[in-house]
């Protein structure tokens, strides 16, 4: 069964940058089938699509979040990193990781989420 | 930039029948969209529904069901149980890897 699992600090200063990183067991990142992406919640707030990465490399990112977002994958560790840079309080939220099933465009498991606070 | 509408609140009585929407600030849903619907609970992930407009994802009971009505993607809860309350959320695809959330609605059961 697949699991993706989020990881990365809890606590990020203003204008630095966030990192985090999503492992996935039970399943290949590398499929072809798939493509990888950051959904974000802030507290009492809707979801929001931060970005993707399809098979291959390609990359998409949220408009609103300009050329902030980096997406990767690092294929032997199995795992899918995030790095938002210049981050503000606004950017406080949950992030969850998710793989999105590619000939459907949709999310179908997601990771559990974890709390990233913006603060000095 | 595009906006995706869904009704902010909504309220359904024990075994009533509820249907949520989700559009599109301008223009009209249509499966092409790949409009699919998720189900989150406070302090949980999100759960997928329903995906490809009416598919509904492995588990999800059939009183689950989803469509396109009129110009908007839909879901419609039949038979509403007390754990339906929740706050569910549509997503379309614009194209380009691109994908927007809707704002969310909030369904009581009561």
């Amino acid at each position: 069964q697949l699991q993706l699992q989020e990881s990365g600090p809890g606590l990020v200063r203003p204008s630095e940058t966030l990192s985090l990183i999503c492992t996935v067991s039970g399943g290949s990142i590398s499929s072809n089938s798939y493509y990888w992406g950051w959904i974000r919640q802030p507290p009492g707030k809707g979801l929001e699509w931060i970005g993707s990465i399809y098979y291959g490399g390609s990359t998409y990112n949220n408009p609103s979040l300009k050329s902030r977002v980096t997406i990767s994958v690092d294929t032997p560790k199995n795992q899918l990193s995030l790095k938002l840079s210049s981050v503000t309080a606004a950017d406080t939220a949950v992030y969850y990781c998710a793989r999105g099933s590619w000939d459907r465009y949709y999310f179908d498991s997601w990771g559990q989420g974890t709390l990233v606070t913006v603060s000095s | 930039q595009t906006v995706v509408t869904q009704e902010p609140s909504f309220s359904v009585s024990p075994g009533g029948t509820v249907t949520l929407t989700c559009g599109l600030s301008s223009g009209s849903v249509s499966a092409s969209y790949y409009p699919s619907w998720y189900q989150q609970t406070p302090g949980q992930a999100p759960r997928t529904l329903v995906y490809s407009t009416n598919t509904r994802s492995s588990g999800v009971p059939d009183r689950f069901s989803g469509s396109i009505l009129g110009n908007k993607a839909a879901l419609t809860i039949t038979g509403a149980q007390a754990d339906d309350e929740s706050d569910y959320y549509c997503v379309l695809y614009m194209g380009s890897g691109i994908s927007v959330f809707g704002g969310g609605t909030k369904l009581t059961v009561l």
